[in-house]
């Protein structure tokens, strides 16, 4: 199975702050890597899919980059709502494989 | 919108079988491309793929899982099934069906509220 492993595990910031996330794979994506938001007790939610494109219905302050093996979800002035674990998952290599996940919680 | 929602007992008996049943609503399993995926993820902890079958009835499974795993779908009921068997407490976890295809087959964009079940005698 490919690897992937997100930093940081958790962070604290503020409303407002930028923040970024990466995931990095034990070998390259090839952009086949998407991004989850989950809240407690609630299903995951598409953010990203294809590296950077955004799901419909996602606020534009979310945003997705990289390539090869490593990728970063940037939130852009995080809002009340952001506060949640985020996931990075790969869908190069069968079986698909997520992330251990982030945690962004208010500082 | 289409809507999934998933059903079947919240306990299980070690060594029994684990049964659960994804509705699918608002739309048609049968039309165009249908990819659905069995996730699950125990309590405080990340998010494993179980396996998907399409529309057609195929199936591709997680190797970890693939000898105690049966995933089916059933086009006039619009809905899909996962058999887990010989469980033990490592199959505790929330289980969720989610839809894939739009952006490529193991792209969720839709996912049920999910279901806990839990494995104890």
């Amino acid at each position: 199975d490919i690897q992937v492993t997100q930093s940081p595990s958790s962070l604290s910031a503020s409303v407002g702050a930028r923040v970024t996330i990466t995931c990095r794979a034990s070998q390259t994506l090839s952009r086949y890597l998407n991004w989850y938001q989950q809240k407690p007790g609630k299903a995951p939610k598409l953010l990203i899919y294809a590296a950077s494109s955004l799901q419909s219905g996602v606020p534009s302050r979310f945003s997705g980059g990289g390539s090869g093996t490593e990728y970063i979800l940037t939130i852009s002035g995080l809002q009340p709502e952001d506060f949640a674990t985020y996931y990075c998952q790969q869908t190069y290599i069968a079986p698909p494989t997520f992330g251990q996940g982030t945690r962004v919680e208010i500082k | 919108q289409v809507q999934l929602q998933e059903s079947g007992p919240g306990l299980v008996k070690p060594s029994q079988t684990l049964s659960l049943t994804c509705s699918v609503s608002g739309g048609s399993i049968s039309g165009g491309s249908f990819y659905c995926s069995w996730i699950r993820q125990p309590a405080g902890k990340g998010l494993e793929w179980i396996g998907r079958v399409d529309a057609t009835g195929r199936t591709n499974y997680n190797p970890s899982l693939e000898s105690r795993v049966t995933i089916s779908v059933d086009t006039s009921k619009n809905e899909l099934s996962l058999r887990l068997s010989s469980v033990t407490a490592a199959d505790t976890a929330v289980y969720y069906c989610a839809r894939g295809g739009v952006w490529g087959p193991d792209a969720f964009d839709i996912w049920g509220q999910g279901t806990e079940v839990t494995v104890s005698s």
